[in-house]
């Protein structure tokens, strides 16, 4: 089946830091994807959609500002966390879908701790 | 109490037992529905889809099933093993949105 890989699986950073977590999708190519937050014994909250080359769609109440996403291939979208804080402490989870399917093939997250 | 999309937010069975889990989904253009295993620490699991147009699909050991009438799916897990025990979660998809909604999650523990 399709893999995406999803690195780091665990960051911690100090407050005001910046942090880069990447998505790459190894087996197809990836036209979408998907970037999800989850707290603790919640359901995924989708953060923003990406599509490759093309600016991401964000949903209501996530600053683009602060969730910067890029998908610059087929192959790999990032989320880098801008002068992060405490709050934003999470799980992010990527996930991706190739052109045309409906599937979704989800990363194995990263647990964000911020000091 | 209830959780918003599904009936029942845990769910405890006994080793070889059989599991239903439930989901109430609200979009009635949802044409595409997914059942997702997340373990702790891990990213969700395809487990088994079904779209709109059956009522019925099953897998090794799962089956779903869809009520479109009154919006409900559930899946089905045959002879419980403790490695099922993770969180559940479904979602619906209205494939001409593009976009997939989460329910909240039904955690099953499997006692041996």
């Amino acid at each position: 089946g399709a893999v995406v890989s999803q690195h780091p699986s665990r960051v911690i950073c100090k407050s005001g830091t910046s942090v880069k977590i990447e998505c790459r999708s190894l087996d197809f190519q990836a036209t979408t994807m998907f970037w999800y937050r989850q707290f603790p014994k919640q359901s995924l909250m989708l953060m923003a959609t990406s599509n490759e080359g093309s600016k991401a769609t964000y949903e209501q109440g996530v600053e683009k500002d602060k969730f910067l996403i890029n998908h610059a291939s087929l192959t790999l979208s990032t989320l880098t966390v801008t002068s992060a804080h405490p709050e934003d402490s999470s799980f992010y989870i990527c996930s991706a879908t190739s052109w045309g399917g409906e599937k979704l093939f989800f990363g194995s997250g990263t647990q964000l701790s911020v000091l | 109490g209830e959780s918003v999309g599904l009936h029942l937010p845990t769910l405890s069975v006994q080793e070889g037992d059989n599991s239903i889990i439930n989901c109430a989904y609200s979009n009635s253009a949802s044409d595409y529905f997914i059942w997702y295993k997340q373990e702790s620490g891990k990213g969700p699991q395809f487990i088994i889809d079904i779209r709109s147009n059956m009522d019925k699909r099953q897998g090794q050991r799962v089956t779903v099933l869809l009520n479109k009438t009154v919006k409900h799916l559930s899946l089905q897990i045959a002879a419980t093993q403790p490695g099922d025990s993770a969180v559940y979660f479904c979602a619906e998809k209205d494939t001409n949105a593009g976009k997939s909604t989460f329910g909240d999650g039904t955690t099953l523990t499997v006692k041996p």
